[in-house]
């Protein structure tokens, strides 16, 4: 079946380091990608989204390119923040609206000031 | 704030017992999302609902049911609980068309404890 694997971390960065965090998917076909983040105590927020491939999702200096090729959707920012630290999610999900998403395990990002 | 509310926000109940979730989607959204989240299994899609139908199944016990209301509320039912249900549940809902595109809103969640 489909699956996201992505790093699971955590990962530890200090402030206005270069972010990577890798996500790859497997599945037939070409879904919809995601990027969710959830701060502590709170719910999943849309951080980015690309629906087809070469599409470039770009949200408050992350971004984020669909590369059907390598069947990948990694997360970048050029500059991280304190306030970056969450925890964060790669989704895919088929079109036709009747289904949910399948996520990765989530990336622990740490940012020491 | 994404609109999405969720209660109660935590719920302590014993092995065997049944429990209902709530869950308020934003205004305007038909589709209505259920996810479970745990330590050991992730971030799970269950079910989901659009415009009161059923619309969705993914890896939903057949302890588990849910519906979804004329005012587009919707209710998740866990019974016969189990340890293992111990979990962070979490709504989630998009507005119409449905596609594989929309942004989905996630609420809060309702952490459950089975004791």
């Amino acid at each position: 079946g489909d699956s996201v694997t992505q790093m699971e971390g955590p990962v530890t960065l200090s402030e206005e380091a270069f972010l990577t965090i890798n996500c790859t998917y497997t599945a037939t076909g070409y879904p919809s990608l995601f990027w969710y983040v959830q701060y502590p105590g709170e719910g999943l927020q849309l951080l980015l989204k690309a629906t087809k491939a070469d599409d470039k999702g770009s949200n408050k200096g992350f971004e984020a390119t669909y590369r059907k090729e390598t069947t990948s959707f990694h997360l970048e920012k050029g500059s991280v923040q304190v306030s970056d630290s969450a925890v964060y999610f790669c989704a895919l999900r088929w079109g036709g609206g009747a289904d949910g998403l399948t996520f990765g395990k989530g990336t622990h990002l740490i940012i020491q000031p | 704030d994404s609109g999405v509310t969720q209660t109660p926000k935590h719920l302590i109940t014993a092995t065997g017992q049944r429990v209902t979730l709530r869950c308020s989607p934003r205004s305007g959204d038909l589709s209505v999302y259920w996810y479970q989240q745990s330590l050991d299994q992730g971030l799970q899609f269950l079910i989901q609902y659009y415009n009161g139908e059923e619309r969705a199944k993914g890896n939903i016990l057949e302890r588990f049911s849910a519906q979804q209301f004329p005012d587009l509320h919707s209710e998740l039912n866990l019974s016969s609980l189990e340890l293992g249900d111990s979990a962070l549940y979490f709504c989630a809902s998009s507005s119409p068309p449905g596609g594989a595109t929309d942004t989905q809103y996630f609420g809060p969640g309702t952490r459950l404890t089975v004791l």
